[in-house]
């Protein structure tokens, strides 16, 4: 099953542009996190805010939550190419972590 | 090791055949977790070990599917009569505890790419 759903499934843009991607979620949470997953790679943690924390900053990363409307954005600013990858928000119920269907973002040079 | 690994990377078997995948997660890192992934799709969560019992096996599809974690730390996944719609990713992850004793970041492995022909 898929906790969280992300929007847009697909994004281009240029490099130095900004990307934002959206994640909502059904449930209740204590933390919401972002992870980065590489074509035919394992998935890599980027960050992760709080149930009371608004919003979140690492290095060019900013992480939003709302948790009143269930749902968090991550933005990418000035991209570069290497940031081509999918993002997927994941959310935890009980103990195990469910992630969302994520977004396929591709940077061109 | 610095990282999660898992064997095979690559895997080819014929429908009904039995399969193996194992994982070794992070030194120190009680809990595993075992997630699978189809192409364009998130992870989808099979089972999850903290120490060497099955916390939660909620996600296996069917009793085709097996896990073990018989000294809490190499993890193996078991597949019998493998179908081919068990064609997917399966990844690994660990992490330092369960969810409230850590920051609940998982660090994955490369995965296990299991085709059924």
């Amino acid at each position: 099953s898929q906790q969280g759903e992300e929007d847009p499934q697909a994004l281009s843009i240029q490099e130095g542009e900004n990307a934002t991607m959206n994640c909502s979620y059904k449930t209740s949470i204590n933390n919401l996190q972002w992870y980065r997953q590489n074509s035919g790679r394992g998935l890599v943690h980027l960050i992760l805010i709080r149930s009371n924390e608004r919003e979140k900053h690492s290095g060019r990363l900013r992480v939003t939550l709302d948790t009143s409307k269930k749902s968090s954005s991550l933005l990418i600013t000035a991209s570069r190419a290497a940031d081509t990858a999918s993002y997927f928000c994941a959310t935890y119920n009980t103990d195990k972590l469910i992630f969302g269907t994520g977004t396929r973002l591709q940077v061109f040079p | 090791g610095a990282g999660v690994s898992q064997t095979p990377s690559n895997k080819v078997t014929e429908k009904g055949k039995y399969v193996e995948l194992r994982c070794d997660p992070i030194s120190g890192h009680t809990a595993l977790y075992w997630y699978r992934q189809s192409l364009g799709q998130g992870p989808e969560f099979l089972i999850y070990f903290q120490g060497t019992g099955a916390a939660d096996d909620s996600g296996l599809p069917n009793d085709r599917f097996f896990a073990v974690r018989p000294e809490g730390s190499v993890s193996t996944l078991k597949i019998q009569r493998t179908e081919r719609g068990d064609s997917a990713v399966y990844l690994c992850a660990s992490s330092l505890g369960a969810w409230g004793r850590d920051t609940g970041e998982l660090f994955f492995g490369e995965g296990s790419r299991l085709t059924v022909l």
